[in-house]
């Protein structure tokens, strides 16, 4: 149980173009998404938290227009990379939390990540 | 700044030795402390959520110890096999719920 999907695992685009990525809890309703960046050799840092029905909350330093995030259902969150540049290269990956009440409340599920080349 | 420090960054093991490696982080405002593991092309899975001082969990041939005064979790394996070979990566859980992250130990077991 408590799986979480993402895709595309990895894609490759031109410069100017949009990406989206999908992150979706398949046996279980996540009330909460998170989705982060890695850049080689450091530590996955986050990017924004997302919760069903509303507005996603951003860290600081992160551009909520360039990085759309969308989680229109208790299974689905969507990143939008938006006018992607070469900076934009590097993995992204999001995890999934249960709802209040659950044995895992507290523990975040993660999807495979997607690799993301802007030529 | 709050930061989380992983040593070594990475780690050659000949299959069947024993091994550790360590997770650093603030010893103060502490709630939890995780550590996954995290395979190649895969999820990273949670091994362990740690959150008393002194605290010692196992999951089979993996098993970690947290001080949480100090600021610092070994993780050990034990007999290490090729299936060990992975990234494991802590995570620090602040008093206000941030988590902060470590860069990770990438373990290399040796046949």
């Amino acid at each position: 149980g408590a799986v979480v999907s993402q895709h595309p695992s990895w894609v490759i685009c031109k410069s100017g173009t949009s990406v989206k990525i999908e992150c979706r809890s398949l046996d279980f309703q996540a009330t909460t998404m998170f989705w982060y960046r890695q850049f080689p050799k450091q530590s996955l840092m986050l990017m924004a938290t997302s919760n069903e029905g509303s507005k996603a909350t951003y860290e600081q330093g992160v551009e909520k227009d360039k990085f759309l995030i969308n989680h229109a259902s208790l299974t689905l969150s969507t990143l939008t990379v938006t006018s992607a540049h070469p900076e934009d290269s590097s993995f992204y990956i999001c995890s999934a939390k249960m709802g209040e009440g659950r044995p895992s409340y507290n523990e975040q599920f993660f999807g495979p990540g997607t690799r993301l080349t802007v030529l | 700044i709050l930061n989380v420090e992983q040593s070594p960054q990475s780690l050659h093991v000949q299959e069947g030795d024993s091994t550790n490696f360590t997770c650093s982080f603030p010893s103060s405002n502490f709630y939890a402390l995780h550590w996954y593991r995290w395979e190649t092309a895969k999820s990273p899975e949670a091994l362990f959520v740690m959150t008393l001082n002194g605290d010692e969990k196992k999951k089979g041939r993996i098993s970690a110890t947290l001080n949480t005064k100090e600021g610092y979790s070994y993780l050990y394996i034990k007999g290490s096999q090729p299936e060990d070979s992975a990234t494991y990566l802590c995570a620090f859980r602040a008093s206000n719920y941030q988590l902060i992250w470590g860069a990770g130990t990438k373990l290399i077991i040796k046949p």
